[in-house]
């Protein structure tokens, strides 16, 4: 079985700081990592994956992710926060098979100061 | 990209009414679907997978008579509450599966807010 833990339900980081969410998971076998976002009212979008190749993984608005095998990883970080990074995020995992069932972690508020 | 739509947005109903929740693959096709259901600052509950031409996987704990899935095209699933209760409200998201896509990639709906009175 595998699982998900977002440390931090909430954080809270300053216009133009450092956006960190921590996610690690509990796997026999690396899953496939996926974080995704949420904005009020809406459904999940996908900022990136990690899949096989590059640990380090570049998605959308800024957003990058690194795995790391050793410490069962997927952190996601924005080096400089913007407003419009207010949202739910939701870091996700799945096996390595044909298993097509995303397992969530319980997901990380974060707001913007200005 | 791949473009999953439910429909409707949002939907208030009577307790003891039966509500119906499309979920679409736009531009392309999902041989499978998968429900969630989210409560308020949680996070997303899987519900049942739903598998084109044949009978929905409900997850423990999940009543299948209370909630009916039906996918009988590779494009359009729903889900029906039926007599539904003022505890069977929530936000539903429905993902689909890209069946000629990337490895394990899902496309998530826009979600349904239903509110039973």
């Amino acid at each position: 079985a595998q699982s998900v833990t977002q440390l931090g339900s909430h954080v809270s980081v300053s216009e133009g700081a450092l956006v960190l969410l921590r996610c690690n998971y509990s796997s026999s076998v690396p899953p496939y990592l996926f974080w995704y976002v949420q904005y009020p009212n809406q459904g999940l979008q996908l900022l990136l994956k990690y899949t096989t190749g590059a640990t380090l993984v570049k998605g959308i608005n800024g957003f990058e992710a690194e795995f790391k095998k050793s410490e069962t990883s997927f952190h996601l970080t924005k080096p400089s926060a913007h407003m419009s990074d207010a949202a739910e995020y939701f870091c996700a995992v799945k096996p390595r098979s044909n298993d097509y069932k995303l397992s969530f972690g319980a997901g990380t508020t974060v707001t913007v100061r200005a | 990209g791949a473009v999953v739509s439910q429909h409707p947005s949002r939907v208030i109903c009577k307790s003891g009414t039966s509500v119906k929740i499309e979920c679409r693959s736009l531009d392309f096709q999902a041989t499978t679907m998968f429900w969630y259901r989210q409560f308020p600052k949680q996070s997303l509950m899987l519900m049942a997978t739903s598998n084109e031409g044949s009978k929905a996987t409900y997850e423990q704990g999940v009543e299948k008579d209370k909630f009916l899935i039906n996918h009988a095209s590779l494009t359009l699933s729903t889900l029906t509450v039926t007599s539904a209760h003022p505890e069977d409200s929530s936000f539903y998201i429905c993902s689909a599966r890209n069946s000629g896509g990337a490895t394990g990639e899902l496309f998530f709906g826009e979600g349904s807010r239903l509110t039973v009175l």
